[in-house]
């Protein structure tokens, strides 16, 4: 597509459950980025990928939280035993490089993000 | 450690009035980008604007544009002539990692009719 893709758009669960959130990032961008947005609040940011690695974890609030890139393309970020506080919208983004966002090459494109209720 | 200040929870305006959203930064780098996005209900980020801190020319972008004051620290948005299509959350951003994005907690800005 020509756009961030992120899957679902909604996802309700039960406490405890394992969730696993999709992006899809837009063809030929090398970077990824995932945001979390809770109630009311700016994003936080989670973890970056260059292709397939993740030089910068630090983000991630809990050993809970995993995420993969595979292919230089699709990421999933795990949330695992999900706990109340995990509820916010998810957001991926992706940029042509991994740096300089102030830039055409670097400037960080959206997705719709996933909205995860946790009951 | 950067951190991204916006004082105004919410602000309205006028349809085709002018409104100014405010906006302080703390960082110890000297070269970084601002930025504000916009989020309507949607929820996808859209950029409104950006500025390089190391031009002294504030940015415009049609309706758009910023007073970036260095010094003070200070970046705020105003938007001439209101449109309805204006109303969402703006989050004032920052860049000085490279590729993190700092945000700011987001001002709502409603558009009356």
């Amino acid at each position: 597509g020509a756009g961030v893709s992120q899957s679902p758009s909604n996802k309700v669960t039960e406490k405890g459950k394992d969730v696993e959130l999709r992006c899809d990032p837009i063809s030929g961008h090398t970077a990824l980025y995932w945001y979390r947005q809770s109630l009311g609040q700016g994003l936080e940011f989670l973890i970056y990928f260059q292709g397939n690695s993740a030089p910068d974890k630090s983000g991630l609030p809990s050993d809970r939280f995993s995420a993969e890139r595979t292919g230089g393309s699709v990421s999933t970020l795990t949330i695992q035993r999900t706990q109340q506080e995990d509820s916010a919208v998810y957001l991926c983004a992706s940029s042509l490089v991994g740096f300089r966002t102030g830039t055409t090459i670097g400037a960080q494109h959206f997705g719709d993000g996933t909205r995860l209720s946790i009951l | 450690a950067q951190t991204v200040t916006q004082s105004q929870p919410e602000m309205s305006v006028q349809e085709a009035e002018t409104v100014t959203l405010s906006c302080t930064y703390d960082t110890s780098e000297s070269d970084y980008y601002l930025f504000w996005y916009k989020q309507p209900p949607s929820r996808q980020m859209i950029l409104v604007i950006r500025q390089e801190a190391y031009k002294q020319q504030n940015a415009t972008e049609n309706r758009f544009s910023v007073n970036f004051q260095k010094a003070a620290k200070s970046f705020s948005l105003k938007i001439s002539d209101s449109q309805l299509g204006d109303a969402a959350m703006y989050f004032c951003v920052m860049d000085n990692a490279g590729n993190m994005l700092t945000f700011g907690g987001g001002t709502r800005l409603m558009v009356k009719p």
